[in-house]
């Protein structure tokens, strides 16, 4: 399988412990997008990254969240101190540098409790 | 302010009754209008690519228009299996995606 994979597909964790998530992208994909999406909504964007360089970051970040690609292949989102209101959806999306059309994977499902 | 935004939020169909999915867009700098297909519980599927007004691109029963304010997704004939949630997107000069809520599909045999 050649497309975008996250994991794990599903965390649930208690209010106040820190988690995070993995995304690998489309293997000649520099770009790379963290998405929040809650019911009936649609993606929230986060955060973008062009290789390694995370260019943009969304005013929704706030300092509990943090990511990186230190390589500019996987990526990784961590939320330090997870509230409730941190559930959701958490998705992650490639392209090539070539195209606009985003890619996602199947997401992470987090459940605070 | 960069905003999209999609009617209806629901929509309930006979199997073979055509309809139209609406996406206006208020954005700086069209850099292109995107439609996926989510099914519960999973990733956004892409579907079409729109970049500038006057373009068409269609896929099946699936049909996608582009204005220089709204796109529409037109469904003919469509089937159950046709069912999901429709977003759109479209990207600013900025390098940002915006989605819109949506329009939540359900085609009844």
């Amino acid at each position: 399988d050649t497309g975008v994979s996250q994991d794990p597909r599903h965390k649930i964790t208690k209010r106040g412990q820190n988690v995070t998530f993995r995304c690998d992208p489309i293997s000649e994909h520099n770009r790379l997008y963290w998405y929040r999406q809650t019911l009936g909504q649609g993606p929230e964007f986060l955060t973008y990254f062009q290789n390694e360089a995370q260019l943009e970051k969304s005013r929704l970040l706030s300092d509990r969240f943090s990511a990186e690609r230190p390589k500019g292949s996987f990526s990784t989102l961590e939320i330090q101190r997870t509230e409730q209101g941190d559930s959701a959806m958490y998705l992650c999306a490639s392209r090539p540098g070539t195209a606009y059309e985003q890619y996602f994977g199947p997401g992470t499902r987090l459940t605070v409790t | 302010e960069d905003q999209v935004t999609q009617s209806p939020e629901a929509l309930r169909l006979q199997e073979g009754e055509s309809s139209s999915l609406n996406c206006s867009y208020t954005v700086s700098g069209l850099r292109g209008l995107f439609w996926y297909r989510q099914d519960p519980g999973k990733g956004p599927e892409f579907l079409f690519t729109l970049y500038s007004a006057g373009e068409e691109k269609e896929k099946e029963r699936l049909k996608a228009t582009l204005t220089k304010k709204e796109s529409f997704l037109h469904i003919t004939a469509p089937k159950p299996e046709d069912s999901a949630t429709y977003l759109c997107a479209v990207q600013s000069n900025f390098n940002k995606f915006y989605f819109g809520s949506g329009t939540k599909l359900n085609v009844k045999p």
